[in-house]
């Protein structure tokens, strides 16, 4: 079966800095996605990552470590409306088509 | 543009009773996906069709399921004799497949299937 771990919950307050952690043990790697998941909402799409590193888009940060099976999904000057589930997934396959979804990190900003 | 719609957005049926949920996805969208997404948990990956094929069906649980695209376009997942164990959100997404250097998909907002 596919191993991905991230935190259930955590709490910040608005205008801080959070860092949501994603580890995997996979058996298939194409890439690792962030999805944002506001409650009694649709997954939306945040970020990608296929190479080592940091992708920067925004207020949203999303950084790779393939050898360590790790990832971290980095949000800035935090809002209110950024309170959601955020959801760490692996591709398993060479297409994208099949992602192995994390539990989620339920995100709870407070004034 | 409308985005992925999927109906009926519930369904409260008797265990044993046949249910069937529609996804109709992103206009010009080849590839079409099903999911089953429980309360606190993230999508769990049924089937996936590109065009009208159905090249991957591993995540489907059992036999009782059954998903069909005939026209590559509208696709139904079926469920048969449901059991409450069924009971779930069920998730239909779409993407762009081969375009890009990733395939993002687009979800649907759900049908959530009770089966008492």
């Amino acid at each position: 079966g596919q191993n991905i771990d991230q935190p259930t919950e955590m709490t910040a307050t608005e205008g801080a800095i959070v860092q949501i952690n994603c580890t995997y043990q996979t058996s298939g790697f194409n890439g690792l996605f962030w999805y944002q998941q506001h409650a009694g909402e649709a997954p939306t799409f945040l970020s990608y990552n296929v190479l080592d590193g940091l992708e920067e888009k925004g207020r949203f940060s999303s950084f790779l470590s393939r050898s360590k099976g790790y990832s971290y999904l980095l949000l800035k000057e935090l809002q209110m409306k950024d309170s959601a589930s955020y959801l760490c997934a692996v591709s398993l396959t060479s297409n994208d088509y099949k992602l192995s979804f994390g539990a989620g990190t339920t995100v709870t900003v407070r004034a | 543009g409308a985005g992925v719609s999927q109906s009926p957005r519930y369904k409260v049926t008797k265990r044993g009773q046949d249910v069937a949920l529609r996804c109709d996805p992103i206009s010009g969208h080849v590839s079409l996906y099903w999911y089953r997404q429980a309360l606190g948990q993230g999508p769990e990956f049924l089937t996936y069709f590109n065009y009208e094929a159905q090249q991957d069906k591993s995540g489907l649980p059992n036999d009782r399921f059954s998903a069909e695209r005939p026209e590559g376009s509208i696709s139904t997942l079926t469920i048969q004799r449901t059991e409450q164990r069924d009971s779930a959100m069920y998730r239909c997404a779409s993407s762009l497949a081969g375009q890009g250097r990733y395939n993002e998909q687009f979800f649907g907002p759900g049908t959530r299937l009770t089966v008492l």
